[in-house]
C-alpha cells in the first residue's frame, strides 16, 4: 500500500517558538493532503485540506495564520505551529490522497506529538 | 452538519465471541461510510468502506440507512483483533473538499 511518512514523529519546544512537521507520501503522488489534531482520548478532528498548488482550507475554528499549511509540491505537505502555547500540545496526524484507483483512500502517516512546554 | 457516533468507548470480548462494534451517523446526503484500525504502536489504517461491500479480516459491515447504522461485526473474534476501531463519514466540505469526520472511537479488547 501507499505509505506516508511525518517528520519529526515527536517535538518538544518551548512556548513562543515555531515548529514545522512535514507530511511525505513516499511512493506516490499526493494531491490532496489532510491535517488532523487528536487530543488524548479523544477522536481525530481535522484542522484542513491543502490541495497541490493552492491555499489550504481550514475547518471553522481553527486559526490560519497560527497553523501554517504549504502543499508546495505532490510529496510534501508541512504545518508550521507558530508561537506555539502549551494548549497545542497534541499528536497531529496527516494523510495523503491521490488521483485514481486505491490511491482514492486517504492514507495516514504515523502522527507526530508535539509538547510545548 | 454530519457527525459520527460510536457509543461504546471500551468494549472486551472473548476469544472466539462475536463481535459488534456500533456507529451511526447523521448526514443529510448521501453517505460513504468507513472503518478505520489502529492496532498498538501503528498508524491509523482503513478496514473497509460500505460500498466495497467486501469482508477483510474476517469483518463486514452493512450500511443500514432507515438507521442511520454502519456497525462493525466479526462472527469470531481473534486476539489480534485487540485495536482502537474508528467510524467515518465523508462528505462534501462546504468549501467543496471532500472530508472524512470520525468517531470517538471503540477500543477493542479480545479476552484469551
Amino acid at each position: 500500500g501507499a505509505v506516508v511518512s511525518q517528520h519529526p514523529s515527536w517535538v518538544i519546544c518551548k512556548s513562543g517558538t515555531s515548529v514545522k512537521i512535514e507530511c511525505r507520501s513516499l511512493d506516490f503522488q499526493a494531491t490532496t493532503m489532510f491535517w488532523y489534531r487528536q487530543f488524548p482520548k479523544q477522536s481525530l478532528m481535522l484542522m484542513a485540506t491543502s490541495n497541490e498548488g493552492s491555499k489550504a482550507t481550514y475547518e471553522q475554528g481553527v486559526e490560519k495564520d497560527k497553523f501554517l499549511i504549504n502543499h508546495a509540491s505532490l510529496t510534501l505537505s508541512t504545518l508550521t505551529v507558530t508561537s506555539a502555547h502549551p494548549e497545542d500540545s497534541s499528536f497531529y496526524i496527516c494523510s495523503a490522497r491521490g488521483l485514481a484507483g486505491n490511491l482514492r483512500e486517504q492514507f495516514f502517516g504515523p502522527g507526530t506529538r508535539l509538547t510545548v512546554l | 452538519a454530519q457527525r459520527v457516533t460510536q457509543p461504546e468507548k471500551l468494549l472486551s470480548v472473548f476469544k472466539g465471541a462475536p463481535v459488534e462494534l456500533k456507529c451511526n451517523y447523521s448526514y443529510s446526503g448521501s453517505p460513504e461510510l468507513f472503518w478505520y484500525v489502529q492496532y498498538s504502536r501503528q498508524r491509523l489504517q482503513l478496514l473497509l468502506r460500505h460500498i466495497s461491500r467486501e469482508s477483510i479480516k474476517g469483518f463486514t459491515a452493512d450500511l443500514n440507512k432507515g438507521e442511520t447504522s454502519f456497525h462493525l461485526k466479526k462472527p469470531f473474534a481473534q486476539e489480534e483483533d485487540s485495536a482502537m476501531y474508528y467510524c467515518a463519514l465523508s462528505a462534501i466540505s462546504n468549501f467543496g473538499n471532500e472530508k472524512l469526520t470520525f468517531g470517538t472511537g471503540t477500543r477493542l479488547t479480545i479476552i484469551p
